[in-house]
């Protein structure tokens, strides 16, 4: 595997499931996101992590959490979701935060029932 | 007044017409501006990368940014139905605590064959 990849790439969720993203990068970065793109609006950053730890909460609910156990791979944990959370969720990662090329991951299409 | 404005079509031409892409922003810090391609059903893939004002060309691509009248733009010559995709533009002030990229909503472009 190159680049980053993400797992799954659908999700359909009702509203009570706990489920779980996962994004590896295989770049040797050190800096991981995570967006969301919704339709019609830009990507919304959500979470930055540099070396594990988190530097970025973008005012995010907390039936989002995001988890990154090292610099390699980061997971975003959904918890009674709402309907409009329905998007694509996008996994990027860049040499470092502050790094203006990011590589994005082909995305997570989640739809909550 | 948005950050970031951008039309997102959809706009639609014949293959080998030139296409012009463009993107206006308010936040006179920006000096780092990207271009992403994305296909449907993928991430966002890292086009072109520009520092500051001037001209950037690779193959049939031309990304050239407007500092003064805060406008960016992107051109495709020979364009081919492969690259039939939403274009994305991206901008972010200096490194450092401001990584943050500000992303346009995107242009859906379709080159018909």
């Amino acid at each position: 595997e190159t680049g980053v990849t993400q797992t799954p790439r659908h999700l359909v969720m009702g509203m009570t499931n706990k489920k779980s993203l996962k994004c590896e990068q295989h770049l040797g970065h050190n800096a991981m996101y995570w967006y969301k793109q919704s339709a019609k609006k830009p990507l919304e950053l959500m979470f930055v992590y540099s070396l594990e730890e988190r530097v970025e909460n973008n005012s995010v609910p907390s039936r989002f959490s995001p988890e990154c156990p090292n610099s390699s791979h980061l997971f975003l944990h959904l918890h009674t979701l709402q309907p409009e959370d329905s998007a694509l969720y996008l996994c990027a990662s860049s040499v470092l935060v502050g790094g203006e090329t990011q590589y994005f991951g082909p995305g997570t299409r989640l739809l909550v029932l | 007044q948005k950050e970031v404005e951008q039309d997102p079509g959809p706009l639609s031409v014949p293959e080998g017409a030139i296409v012009s892409l463009n993107c206006t922003y308010s936040n006179s810090a920006f000096q780092y501006f990207m271009w992403y391609r994305q296909y449907s059903r993928k991430g966002p893939e890292l086009l072109m990368y520009t520092y500051s004002s001037g001209n950037k060309e690779d193959g049939r691509f031309t990304a050239q940014v407007d500092k003064s009248s805060k406008y960016i733009s992107l051109f495709i010559r020979d364009s081919q139905p492969s690259d039939s995709a939403t274009y994305l533009c991206a901008m972010s002030a200096s490194g450092g605590s401001n990584y943050k990229l500000t992303f346009g909503k995107g242009t859906l472009l379709t080159v018909n064959p």
